[in-house]
């Protein structure tokens, strides 16, 4: 089994619309989640932190449950930039774990 | 602002053959990793290296050898290369702990082993 699994979409939707992704870990004792953002052929780059409280970037909300060891990101009023793979990523200790990443599809 | 620099960004090997990932960063960063891409994968670690002076394998470390030649410099080496090792290869620095979560990448290296 992964360490981190995502659904790998491919996600398409409409621009305007509201698009949310999960994630699953399996590590129990991972101290810290992130989001990731890589387009197509390039780096990946990190989107933003995950707190237990969730937490809000402009259009997009992380949300983190421990109890259920998954990982929410939600996208608002989608953008055709938006277009990209999020990959969802654990840390634990001095090492960062990555999903596969999802892939969104943003179109006007 | 170089950042993260990895050379070369493409590369055509014939199975036996070595080689080498360079990789620098001008960030004064005290961690640096390597990782290969593979579609539906995802990011797997190869090897990393905490601080100057140690290095660590990772989850997929076989058939690959890397040196922390200085605090900017981590290289990888492909002593005989593999048709499964036709990987996209990123390098990656951090601060010490990773506390912000944020690894910086260089923009990888396209590897095709035939």
């Amino acid at each position: 089994r992964k360490e981190v699994e995502q659904d790998p979409g491919p996600f398409n939707v409409p621009e305007g619309a509201t698009v949310a992704f999960n994630c699953t870990y399996s590590n129990s004792a991972s101290q810290s989640f992130f989001w990731y953002r890589q387009d197509c052929r390039k780096e990946p780059k990190l989107l933003m932190s995950v707190y237990s409280s969730g937490n809000e970037d402009g259009r997009f909300t992380a949300q983190l449950n421990r109890a259920s060891q998954y990982i929410s990101l939600l996208i608002r009023d989608s953008k055709l930039s938006d277009s990209a793979t999020y990959l969802c990523v654990s840390r634990y200790g001095n090492k960062l774990v990555f999903g596969a990443g999802t892939i969104l599809r943003v179109k006007s | 602002n170089a950042g993260v620099t990895q050379t070369p960004k493409f590369q055509v090997l014939k199975t036996g053959q070595s080689m080498t990932l360079q990789c620098a960063q001008d960030m004064n960063h005290n961690s640096m990793y390597w990782y290969r891409q593979d579609p539906g994968m995802g990011l797997r670690l190869i090897y990393y290296s905490a601080s100057e002076g140690t290095t660590d394998k990772g989850e997929v470390p076989n058939g690959y050898n890397v040196s922390r030649l200085n605090k900017r410099e981590f290289s990888l080496r492909l002593e005989s290369a593999a048709p499964s090792q036709t990987s996209v290869y990123f390098c990656a620095s951090s601060e010490r702990g990773l506390n912000t979560g944020e690894l910086f990448f260089g923009e990888g290296s396209r590897l095709t082993v035939l």
